[in-house]
Parts: structure tokens; C-alpha cells; sequence
């Protein structure tokens, strides 16, 4: 079946314009996780969506960072006014189950945010 | 001290040997581990998920847990060139699910 899609794959922005990057999750899955990764990093975790909840937002890094899921599907990671030091690939994840118990999350092919 | 650690490389192995990645984690608490495959330009893809002190075998890949010592493997065997990639080691942070991630190893196996 078709897997975790986002969109654009590629984003260059200028600084202080806002962004919108969408993530459409694998069919019937309960749960949506944003992360951000940088440059030779592994992906740290943004934020948290148990169907249209969002459940934990601890890793957004800053007001300028929003994220929504309206109707417990497609996500939409929002973020004004763009600094440089937003440049980096954002990922979103899908999972089957919530919680703490197993939860493989599948992740899409990410959008490479460039802030110039 | 982060809290999922792992060696960055690169870890170098000829083909056809046994490639060993390590991850150590703080929190005694996580119940869940995960090891990931990225490719460079790639996006995390899921290869071993494990859940109980021991080893669990995928073809090729063998997870091992080790709970009293914080401590996750991953073990390759017959190492591939297509194997060369960046290793994520991954662990269930508890409340939601959201996953803590190493740096990864970039592992390197030479034909």
C-alpha cells in the first residue's frame, strides 16, 4: 500500500516567510509524529498527534512552530516568519498504534527546508 | 550526557563479514527499541523493532537487548556494499510514543 507521502520535497524560503509543509499518513493510522533533522544528526522529535489530538508539542522549538491535524488524517507543519537556522529536513512519521507500547512509526521521504 | 548514544563511525567491514552497531540509552523506563536504516539523501526506514531482553533475527540482522545494561545492538551478517548506509538507533521515550534517536553510524562495507 502506499506509504507516508509530504510535500513539497524541496523548499527554499526566504527569511521571515512563512512555510506550510504537508504530510499525508499511511491509511488508518492512528498516530502522526513531526521530527527535524539536521545535517549528520538523527531526527529529533517536534510534535504528536493521536488522531486530531495533538498530544504532545514539547519539541517545537519555538512560537513560530505550528502544527494541526483537523480531521485526524493529513498534517500540516506550519512555521512564520523563517530564520537559517530552520534549515533542515522534516520528517513526518506514521504509526499504526499509540502509546507507549509497540509503535513502529514509518516515515515519509521529507521535505528539505532551506532558509535563505 | 545524551540520552541515546551511539558511535558515529565510520564503521568500516569488508563484504561478506559481520557488521556490529551499538546504541547505549539513559532512560531505564524505555520499553522500546529500534534500529533504522538511512540511506544518504533517504528518509529512516524501519528495520528491526525489539521489545524483550535477547536477540531477534530478520534475515540478515539480528537485534539484541540488553535492559539491566541499557544497551541495543545490531548485528549484520554476510555485509553487503548495499548495507553501507547510516544506522539509527531509535528508543520509545514513553508517554505518546515519540522516539529519541542516536546520531547514527555510518557504516561502510568495501566489496
Amino acid at each position: 500500500g502506499a506509504g507516508v507521502s509530504q510535500s513539497p520535497r524541496y523548499k527554499v524560503a526566504k527569511r521571515g516567510q512563512d512555510v506550510a509543509l504537508r504530510c499525508d499518513p499511511i491509511s488508518g493510522h492512528v498516530s502522526l509524529f513531526w521530527y527535524q533533522q539536521a545535517l549528520g544528526q538523527g531526527p529529533e522529535f517536534l510534535t504528536y498527534f493521536q488522531n486530531e489530538a495533538q498530544l504532545d508539542k514539547s519539541g517545537l522549538p519555538s512560537d513560530r512552530f505550528f502544527a494541526e491535524r483537523p480531521e485526524g488524517s493529513v498534517s500540516t507543519l506550519k512555521i512564520q516568519r523563517t530564520q537559517q537556522e530552520d534549515s533542515a529536513v522534516y520528517l513526518c512519521a506514521s504509526s499504526s498504534t499509540s502509546g507507549t507500547g509497540i509503535n513502529e512509526q514509518y516515515f515519509g521521504p521529507g521535505t528539505r527546508l532551506t532558509v535563505t | 550526557q545524551k540520552e541515546v548514544e551511539q558511535n558515529s563511525g565510520p564503521l568500516s567491514v569488508p563484504e561478506g563479514a559481520i557488521a556490529s552497531l551499538n546504541c547505549t540509552y539513559s532512560d531505564r523506563g524505555s520499553q522500546s527499541f529500534f534500529w533504522y536504516r538511512q540511506y544518504s539523501g533517504k528518509s529512516p526506514e524501519l528495520i528491526m523493532s525489539i521489545y524483550s531482553n535477547g536477540d531477534k533475527e530478520d534475515g540478515r540482522f539480528t537485534a539484541q537487548l540488553n535492559k539491566a545494561s541499557q544497551y541495543v545492538s545490531l548485528l549484520i551478517r554476510d555485509s553487503q556494499p548495499s548495507d553501507s548506509a547510516t544506522y539509527l538507533c531509535a528508543v520509545n521515550h514513553g508517554e505518546g510514543g515519540k522516539l529519541i534517536f542516536g546520531q547514527g553510524t555510518e557504516l561502510s562495507v568495501k566489496p
